[in-house]
């Protein structure tokens, strides 16, 4: 089962910052936060993981709470293009089972 | 280009017959993964492989599934007596050792059974 929990749904102006919850109140020491994006039709596609600190990169930023119990994905100026399915995962990188365990995710819709 | 891909695209076929799908890995990954996901679901894991070595396989590979990646490049998928219930979209992934958490995902297939 996933360990995660998301809103199923969401909405967003285009040009505005995406911000995207997810829950994660069992995750353990050694478990990574990953978020991965499906456009309806494709397979999905990594997007940034983390494991305590703020991470950024061309896509988006990561925002992990202290206690690590939540996170927030960020799509700072969301486009059409960015309509999607998002799905937020917690895995083990070293010595853990290789799969990705998903959720229903939350479907994100950007509005023009 | 220099994805994963998948054949076939689509695939309808009655049940009780046997399917096969192919999977081409990005072609310097020693990972491959399948999953299956259904209408509104999110994927789910079915098998993976290291190199020819299948690692790891979940409950749902009934004994109807058989996955092969015999000279550690392309994996194939069969399904054999084909259900209703099998109908779904399967999904093959590739990834680096060493950089395991970023799992590249081909366009998949979709079984449709009749």
């Amino acid at each position: 089962d996933a360990k995660t929990t998301q809103p199923p749904s969401m909405d967003c102006a285009e040009g505005r910052a995406a911000n995207l919850p997810c829950n994660h109140s069992t995750i353990s020491g050694n478990e990574y936060v990953y978020w991965y994006r499906q456009i309806h039709s494709q397979g999905p596609q990594y997007i940034i993981h983390g494991l305590k600190n703020n991470e950024t990169n061309e896509m988006a930023s990561l925002i992990i709470t202290e206690d690590r119990k939540s996170s927030t994905l960020i799509l700072p100026h969301a486009t059409l293009r960015d309509t999607a399915v998002y799905y937020c995962i917690v895995r083990e990188t070293q010595g853990g089972s290789e799969k990705l365990v998903f959720g229903k995710g939350t479907k994100l819709t950007v509005n023009p | 280009d220099t994805g994963v891909s998948q054949n076939p695209r689509h695939k309808i076929t009655k049940r009780g017959q046997n399917v096969t799908f192919r999977c081409d890995p990005i072609s310097e990954h020693n990972r491959l993964y399948w999953y299956r996901q259904t209408l509104g679901q999110g994927p789910e894991f079915l098998t993976y492989f290291q190199n020819e070595a299948q690692l790891e396989k979940s409950r749902l590979l009934s004994d109807r599934f058989s996955a092969e990646r015999p000279k550690g490049s392309f994996s194939t998928l069969e399904i054999q007596r084909t259900e209703q219930g099998d109908s779904a979209m399967y999904l093959c992934a590739s990834s680096s050792y060493g950089v395991a958490y970023e799992q590249y995902f081909g366009p998949g297939t979709r079984l449709t059974v009749t």
